[in-house]
């Protein structure tokens, strides 16, 4: 079978520097991607990793270690607005695409 | 506005009805995937397709559902004899060739079975 885990919810405040954790175990795995979205909105594309390290992008840095099935998602100098659900997702062959059930940051003043 | 679109973006039926969303992908994209969405949980994955082939659909769908993509641009999605239990967002999502791993949502469709 296929499985990921990220906790439910994280809390920070602005400025701060937050790490989400994802655990995976799946057949055919690609890499991994981070979503994000906002209550109401649809998800849009972080980040992603298919090769174990650290990807930059701005203020969100992604982790991958294949060997460990775990990668993270950094967000520093944390904002209101990156108040959010955020999704790591599984890419397997072909593209398929297995989120898992994300975690809501809520970031406060 | 990512430039897939969805249509309707609301749908409330009675139990038993068939209903069929719509989704438009961006124009050059090859790969158009359909999730289902509820509260408090991440997409859920149903079905995807390479052009206008079908390339896999979720095991956990029903006979009730299914999906086509006849000319590899827009893509339909029918659910028939609608449950309550269908009720949730369906999301559909396009990516550019060799690009899956970055796909561009739609707004969505909000089913709602009464």
């Amino acid at each position: 079978g296929q499985s990921l885990e990220q906790p439910s919810e994280v809390t920070a405040v602005e400025g701060a520097i937050v790490q989400i954790n994802c655990t995976y175990q799946t057949s055919g795995f690609y890499g991994l991607s981070w979503y994000q979205q906002h209550d109401g909105g649809a998800p849009t594309f972080l980040s992603y990793n298919a090769l174990d390290g650290l990807e930059e992008t701005g203020r969100f840095s992604s982790f991958l270690s294949r060997s460990d099935s775990y990668g993270y998602l950094l967000l520093q100098e944390l904002q209101m607005k990156d108040s959010a659900s955020y999704f790591c997702a599984v890419i397997r062959g072909g593209f398929k695409t297995i989120f898992g059930a994300g975690t809501r940051l809520f970031v406060k003043a | 506005d990512t430039g897939v679109s969805q249509d309707p973006r609301h749908k409330i039926t009675k139990r038993g009805q068939n209903v069929t969303f719509r989704c438009d992908p961006i124009s050059e994209h090859n790969r158009l995937y359909w999730y289902r969405q509820t509260l408090g949980q991440g997409p859920e994955f149903l079905t995807y397709f390479q052009n206008e082939a079908q390339l896999e659909k979720s095991r956990l769908l029903s006979d009730r559902f299914s999906a086509e993509r006849p000319k590899g641009s827009f893509s339909t999605l029918e659910i028939q004899r609608t449950e309550q239990g269908d009720s949730a967002m369906y999301l559909c999502a396009s990516s550019a060739p060799r690009e899956g791993h970055e796909q561009y949502f739609g707004p969505g469709t909000r089913l709602t079975v009464t």
